[in-house]
């Protein structure tokens, strides 16, 4: 059975790092291209990162520079650090796996993990 | 950035009647072989969201066969046939074409 199980999240002030964590079963996450999509309170879905395969990795302009994505192959864990956090990216980070073979059909995903950035 | 515009933002139908939402996206999004690369996702309340529709007309897997998408270039639409209580929630559309990716603001779907 496929699972993701995002962690991480909490509240941290203006300016801080916060590291996510997306732990996978049921599938190899080498194998399948990997996003993080996030949604501000109240709001719609924003991608804001994607982790190919072969390790190339692409970004959202809101997060580029700030965020980066990564994967742990010994433990089948995707990662966002996040740093320089701002108050727009409060939102709940869900970590998605996309249906392998495509880069963002988007067919697993985790319940996501509450990032608020408040001071 | 591609633009995904959805509509209507909300719809309330009966249990068993027919349902229809519409998604256009500023550019068009077909690819190889004609398929269009637009997905649809629905968010039931409280939940992540879920895999209904990819590649335009493509049931995901489990997915019952009252919905069903359709359209290609611009224009692209979901309907439900007969809905149901648990169809409730928030209906996105994505364009999968080029990063960024984007969605749609969402239809949001009651039951009268």
């Amino acid at each position: 059975e496929v699972q993701l199980v995002e962690s991480g999240g909490g509240l941290i002030q203006p300016g801080g790092s916060l590291r996510l964590s997306c732990a996978v079963s049921g599938f190899t996450i080498s194998r399948n291209y990997m996003s993080w999509v996030r949604q501000a309170p109240g709001k719609g879905l924003e991608w804001i990162s994607i982790l190919h395969s072969d390790g190339e990795t692409h970004y959202a302009e809101s997060v580029e520079g700030r965020f980066t994505i990564s994967r742990d192959e010994s433990t089948d864990t995707l990662s966002l650090q996040m740093n320089d956090l701002r108050a727009e990216d409060t939102a709940v980070y869900y970590c998605a796996r996309a249906l392998r073979g495509y880069s963002f059909i988007l067919d697993y995903w985790g319940q996501g993990t509450l990032v608020t950035v408040s001071s | 950035d591609i633009v995904m515009t959805q509509s209507p933002l909300s719809l309330s139908v009966a249990p068993g009647e027919p349902a229809s939402m519409s998604c256009r996206s500023s550019q068009s999004l077909v690819y190889t072989h004609g398929n269009s690369y637009v997905d649809w996702y629905l968010q039931k309340p409280g939940q992540s969201p879920q895999l209904l529709i990819y590649l335009g007309s493509y049931r995901a897997s489990g997915v019952p066969d009252r919905f069903s998408g359709s359209g290609s270039g611009t224009d692209f639409t979901l309907k439900i046939s007969r809905v149901e209580a648990e169809d409730v929630g928030i209906y996105y559309c994505m364009q999968a074409l080029q990063t960024p990716v984007t969605f749609g603001r969402g239809t949001k779907v009651e039951i009268k």
